[in-house]
């Protein structure tokens, strides 16, 4: 059974702090996506990475996949309030094929 | 707004009963999955089916069954309730991108058996 184990489960920063969030698998993945989800909604999807050692920057948020591509790192820079929400990472093994998903981490950014 | 709906938004039942969520894809894509999400497990893959056919199962259960329909909306019935299957419930369609394949998520049926 393929795992993907997000850190930390809980984190909770002030308005203009750094973070970053991990996602660690033993196995490896064709591609690994991020997720954000907020309550009482459906995960919206962030970024796709799919080359080892790829490194992504979407505004505040950098996204990097690993050499081996079993893990993968999300860095928000100077976060804001309105990025608290439920981050999560999904692995995909091939093609159109079911995601497998981490248990996320639950940011709270506050003001 | 995702583009894929589904109906209800809450459902409250007994334990022993048997509901049905429904869920309709964005336009033109031919994939639905279905996922169940609780506290302790996170989003786990239920189901997935493909202009009518089933692909794929994952942890679903055999009270739990799914139908993709000719117009591509999917329902997935789950009877026999029992109390752990309260949970969160969504569906997802997918497309092919440059990146590989995006699914794209609806707003969930939160189901509670009590």
């Amino acid at each position: 059974t393929q795992l993907l184990k997000q850190s930390p489960q809980f984190l909770s920063i002030q308005e203009g702090e750094n973070l970053t969030v991990y996602c660690n698998s033993s196995s490896v993945f064709s591609s690994l996506q991020w997720y954000r989800q907020e309550p009482g909604e459906g995960p919206v999807l962030l970024v796709t990475v799919v080359t080892g050692g790829e490194v992504k920057k979407l505004k505040r948020l950098t996204f990097q996949f690993g050499d081996a591509r079993k893990d993968s790192s999300l860095h928000i820079t100077a976060a804001q309030t309105g990025d608290t929400g439920l981050y999560l990472c999904a692995g995909i093994n091939s093609g159109n094929t079911p995601l497998v998903f981490g248990k996320g981490t639950r940011l709270s950014v506050i003001a | 707004d995702s583009g894929v709906t589904q109906t209800p938004k809450h459902l409250i039942t007994a334990t022993g009963q048997r509901v049905t969520l429904r869920c309709s894809p964005r336009s033109g894509d031919l994939s639905v999955y279905w996922y169940q999400q609780s506290l302790d497990q996170g989003l786990q893959f239920l189901i997935h089916y493909y202009n009518g056919e089933e692909r794929a199962k994952g942890n679903i259960l055999e009270r739990f069954s799914a139908q993709q329909f000719p117009d591509l909306h999917s329902e997935l019935n789950l009877s026999s309730l029992e109390l752990g299957d309260s949970a969160l419930y969504f569906c997802a369609s997918s497309v092919a991108t440059t990146s590989g394949y995006e699914q794209f998520f609806g707003p969930g049926t939160r189901l509670t058996v009590l």
